[in-house]
């Protein structure tokens, strides 16, 4: 069965450097989400990713953060000046197109010391 | 904003037992779904159910949903210790697009 890859599972980096997380999607999904989940918390939504563009993000989702499709399977998240509220789980979500079900990734833990 | 806030927060049954959580949303909703999060895993999707649906069943799972009291409730029948985990409700609203999660209801069932 198709699913959501996250690499990596766990990363650990200091404060400060700049982190990359990665996605592959569901190949025939058209609509990418990244969100994350602080240890005991909700989980927030950060951003929707559409026809190579940004369509939604939230407040979070700040000049800190960006994503990027580099290539037709990737999707990645990259969190620049890494701070320790960082700290949490980004999952990596696709949908397809006039689908309602968004099908998640198993997560990377992030963790900023 | 919207915003999806389980109840109970815990929940510890016997095996066997139903498991009971709600849902509430403060903002109208076109669907609400609802996931499953084994400790420290991904998201796993349980079931979905429309705005103009009352109540969805999928093998042990039954949701309903009042959008007249904007809540919906999971019903777990005939629990098993497999099914330990957090329960998460989220909401999409107007715009279809991001989900909007609860706090989450963590179930315990014991053997």
């Amino acid at each position: 069965e198709p699913e959501v890859t996250q690499t990596p599972s766990h990363q650990v980096t200091q404060m400060g450097q700049e982190v990359i997380l990665r996605c592959v999607p569901i190949s025939n999904h058209l609509y990418f989400y990244w969100y994350r989940q602080i240890l005991g918390q909700k989980v927030e939504f950060l951003v929707s990713f559409y026809n190579n563009e940004i369509s939604e993000k939230s407040e979070i989702f700040d000049d800190q953060f960006s994503v990027e499709r580099p290539d037709g399977s990737n999707f990645t998240l990259k969190i620049r000046s890494t701070k320790l509220e960082d700290s949490a789980m980004y999952f990596c979500a696709s949908r397809k197109l006039r689908e309602i079900e968004a099908f998640f990734g198993q997560g990377t833990r992030l963790t900023v010391v | 904003s919207q915003q999806g806030e389980e109840d109970p927060q815990a929940l510890s049954i016997q095996e066997g037992e139903n498991a009971t959580m709600n849902c509430s949303y403060k903002t109208s909703i076109n669907n609400l779904q609802w996931y499953r999060q084994n400790s420290g895993r991904g998201l796993v999707h349980l079931i979905l159910i429309r705005s103009n649906e009352r109540e969805k069943h999928s093998g042990r799972l039954r949701v309903t949903l009042d959008t007249s009291k904007k809540s919906s409730s999971l019903l777990i029948t005939a629990s098993r210790a497999a099914d330990t985990a957090s329960y998460f409700c989220a909401t999409d609203g107007a715009a279809g697009n991001k989900l909007t999660f609860g706090g989450g209801t963590r179930v315990l069932v014991k053997p």
